[in-house]
């Protein structure tokens, strides 16, 4: 199984430009979100889905647009970039439930927006 | 709302150190609680996790207890190698009918030095 995989690693985006960030699971997971990571602040929500073609918000969703059409893919639209969208995006999969509640993350996508 | 709040990095110790990294949280209901780990370059993985009070979780010499009077899990080694040298990051997962959400605290940096 290759796991989590998110393409591409690295992106130079000048503002106002759009572009999609690709996520795929081979795991069969439900569960799929988007998250950002910045200096001082941990990981937030962007976006996640419970299931092909269910999504929604998550802490910080506003520029940002998603999609599941099948349980594999779960990508992250940026629609018009700016540099406050400069960060490292993570995806993330896993099966609902307390007791196996493991979150499988990608290795990242480095954004940067000039 | 929900929150975790973890020790300020980075934290710098000498190999075989003993190490307490803290982590306290706020929570509605009865959250899981979560260590991640971060190295270099890579996503996040799974560390330890306990899902009910007076849990503890362990793995590759890590533990951590849940403690509902304190709201803490605070994650220690009794030895510290160079290769835990790495991001951790304390989170609490809720589970709201089948919608759930890890929120993750700040991270905190360890280095460990040979």
């Amino acid at each position: 199984n290759a796991g989590v995989t998110q393409t591409p690693k690295f992106q130079v985006l000048k503002t106002g430009q759009s572009m999609t960030l690709q996520c795929a699971q081979d795991m069969n997971h439900e569960y799929m979100s988007w998250y950002r990571q910045d200096p001082g602040m941990g990981l937030r929500l962007i976006h996640y889905s419970v299931g092909a073609g269910i999504t929604d918000q998550g802490e910080v969703p506003n520029g940002y647009n998603v999609s599941r059409s099948t349980t594999e893919d779960f990508p992250l639209r940026l629609l018009s970039a700016a540099p406050s969208q400069t960060s490292v995006y993570f995806c993330a999969s896993s099966t609902p439930g307390l007791a196996t509640h493991e979150q499988y993350f990608g290795p990242g996508t480095r954004l940067t927006v000039t | 709302g929900n929150s975790v709040t973890q020790m300020e990095g980075p934290v710098t110790l000498s190999e075989e150190a003993f190490l307490t990294i803290n982590c306290t949280y706020t929570a509605t209901g009865y959250p899981s609680l979560f260590w991640y780990v971060q190295y270099p370059g890579e996503g996040l993985q799974l560390l330890l996790k306990a899902t009910k009070a007076d849990d503890k979780g362990s793995n590759k010499g890590f533990e951590a207890t849940y403690r509902k009077e304190t709201t803490s899990f605070h994650l220690e080694k009794g030895s510290v190698q160079v290769s835990d040298s790495a991001v951790y990051f304390c989170a609490l997962l809720i589970s709201n009918f089948g919608n759930e959400k890890l929120t993750f605290g700040t991270g905190t940096r360890l280095t460990i030095i040979p």
